[in-house]
């Protein structure tokens, strides 16, 4: 059963428009949340974060919203850019397990120029 | 800068072979995690070490084992490969300080078992 989902395995943006990509967990005790960004033939690579005591974070042109009560977060990237264009996963950790993560499924985005 | 490298980027075996999956990396971390990727299913977790010759069992360990006999270096053994095995093996490290340490990624193998 899959703590952390993706449920849009796609998403297609025009570019300089707006990027929603949602993300919804069922473990109350997560407590720590993070967005990787992942390209062909790479590893995936750290893209932002966010604490359960907040419910904002923002980088640039990248925020991360998260929503305690629902259970979900979402990641927006305003403007997007062709080279956005990535798998996005989320992930999710609890302060008592350590390091461990526990990812979605992915979603990809493609930028149309 | 963060490295982390992975012996090979693609490798074919056979079932039945032992096959040898190495990660290493070059900031000193303590932790280092070993997932594999498949579609829709995202990355799970297999096994992570949190020092030297300590291991734990992540989600998905079976037909899986592991070896850290040094600081730097994180071994993923499959002991007889199957072709459920296919998959794209993913290597990580982190700092061994709070919980919220970010994870590196080593560019992964992808693995065919035939």
């Amino acid at each position: 059963d899959q703590q952390v989902k993706q449920n849009s395995p796609s998403l297609s943006v025009q570019e300089g428009r707006i990027s929603i990509l949602n993300c919804d967990y069922t473990n109350s005790m997560f407590d720590y949340f993070l967005w990787y960004k992942k390209y062909p033939a790479e590893g995936p690579t750290f893209l932002i974060s966010i604490s359960s005591i907040k419910d904002k974070n923002e980088d640039g042109r990248f925020t991360v919203f998260l929503n305690k009560s629902a259970k979900h977060l979402s990641l927006h990237i305003v403007p997007s850019q062709p080279g956005d264009s990535a798998v996005y996963f989320c992930a999710a950790s609890k302060g008592n397990a350590g390091n461990m993560l526990t990812f979605g499924g992915g979603t990809r985005l493609m930028v149309k120029p | 800068d963060v490295k982390v490298t992975q012996s090979s980027r693609y490798l074919v075996k056979r079932t039945g072979e032992k096959v040898f999956l190495e990660c290493v990396q070059d900031m000193d971390h303590e932790n280092m995690f070993w997932y594999r990727q498949d579609p829709g299913l995202g990355l799970r977790l297999i096994y992570f070490s949190y020092d030297v010759k300590m291991k734990e069992k992540g989600d998905i360990p079976e037909g899986y084992s592991v070896s850290r006999e040094k600081k730097e270096r994180f071994s993923l053994i499959l002991e007889s490969a199957s072709t459920n095995q296919t998959s794209m093996y993913l290597c990580a490290s982190s700092g061994g300080g709070t919980y919220q340490e970010t994870q590196y990624f080593g560019p992964g193998t992808r693995l065919l078992v035939l």
